[in-house]
Order: C-alpha cells, then structure tokens, then sequence
C-alpha cells in the first residue's frame, strides 16, 4: 500500500524558535495533505488542509502565521510551527488521501518545546 | 457541522469475549463512516468503511442511520487486538475526516 512518510519523528526546540516538519507520500502523488495535532491520550484534531499549489486551508480556530504550511511538491507539504511555545508540545501527525477513499497516515512527529 | 463521539474511552475485556466499541455521528448529509486503529507505535491505519460492508479481522461495523451509530463488533476478542480504534467521518464531498475521541481496547489473557 502507499505510504506516507514525516521527518523528524521527534525534535527538542526552545522556545521562540522555529521547527519544520516534513511529510511526504513516497509512492504516489499526493495534491492534498492533511496536518494533524494529537495531545496526550486525546483524539486527532485537523489543523489545516495542505493544497499543492495554493494556500492552505485551515481550520477554525488554527493560527495559520503560527503554523505554515508548504505543500511544495505533489509529493512533499512541510509544517513550520514559529515562535514555538511549550503549548506547542504536541504530536503532530500528517495523511494524504490515496487513489479511493482511503487516507494514509505518517507515523507522526513529537515536538517538545521547552 | 459534523461531529463523532466514542462514549467509551477504554473497554478492557478478556481474550475470547466479545467486545463493542461505540460510535455515533451527528452529521446532516450522507456521510462515509470509518474505523481506524492504531496499534502501540505504529501509525493509524484503516480497519473498515460502511460501504463495504466487510470483516476485517473479525470485526465488522453497521451503519445505522436511524441511530446515527456505526459500532465497531467483533464476537471473540483477541489479545492482538488491543490498540487504540478511532471512528471516523467523511462528508460526501472531499477528503476530511472528522474523529471521534478513541476507544482504548485492552484484551487481557
């Protein structure tokens, strides 16, 4: 089956920094992302839906200059989360829906902002 | 707007005995219901959907749109299933999907 790929699967940052997350489909093309964020024991809550070639679209409530998303190839859509805080520390995971209905989830990213 | 609630956050249950997750939806067009699980360090992956009406690993799932549920069953629970297991929606148009909050199965020996 296809998968989708993210890097790195844990990063360590201080506050006020910058980190990029990356996620890539690695054996099909992918026009669309989608980025998750997962707290501890909590469900997956969309953030945003990553569109090759245009803007972002976010959901409600999602601070879009915090988290900025790329999706700069058919196959690769970045997450930079800025300024981070350590209310940021979060499991961040990312899908890409495949030829039918199914969706293909990386394995996700841990971000610990201290 | 859509929304997905799993009542039951964990459901410990012993290997052989049959086990239940719940699900319900509240969503105004026609939705497509999935589940999803999520095994100790591996990433989610999908179960099954309404439209195939298939079993997979034993579990099966009825969509009841009287009820607005899709309950995840399978008759005799084994220790492998113990995982993470998320129910969740897609409208009729696009790729989003809405999740429920998770149900923890733990199956004891």
């Amino acid at each position: 089956g296809a998968v989708v790929s993210q890097h790195p699967s844990w990063v360590i940052c201080k506050s006020g920094t910058s980190v990029k997350i990356e996620c890539r489909s690695l054996d099909f093309q992918a026009t669309t992302m989608f980025w998750y964020r997962q707290f501890p024991k909590q469900s997956l809550m969309l953030m945003a839906t990553s569109n090759e070639g245009s803007k972002a679209t976010y959901e409600q409530g999602v601070e879009k200059d915090k988290f900025l998303i790329n999706h700069a190839s058919l196959t690769l859509s970045t997450l930079t989360v800025t300024s981070a805080h350590p209310e940021d520390s979060s499991f961040y995971i990312c899908s890409a829906p495949g030829n039918t209905y199914e969706q293909y989830f990386g394995p996700g990213t841990r971000l610990t902002v201290t | 707007a859509q929304r997905v609630t799993q009542p039951e956050k964990l459901l410990s249950v012993f290997k052989g005995a049959p086990v239940e997750l719940k699900c319900n939806y509240s969503y105004s067009g026609s939705p497509e219901l999935f589940w999803y699980v999520q095994y100790s360090r591996q990433r989610l992956q999908l179960l099954l959907r309404h439209i195939s009406r298939e079993s997979i690993k034993g579990f099966t799932a009825d969509l009841n749109k009287g009820e607005t549920s899709f309950h995840l069953k399978k008759p005799f629970a084994q220790e492998e299933d113990s995982a993470m297991y998320y129910c969740a929606l897609r409208r009729a148009a696009g790729n989003k999907l809405t999740f429920g909050g998770g149900t923890r199965v733990l199956v004891k020996p």
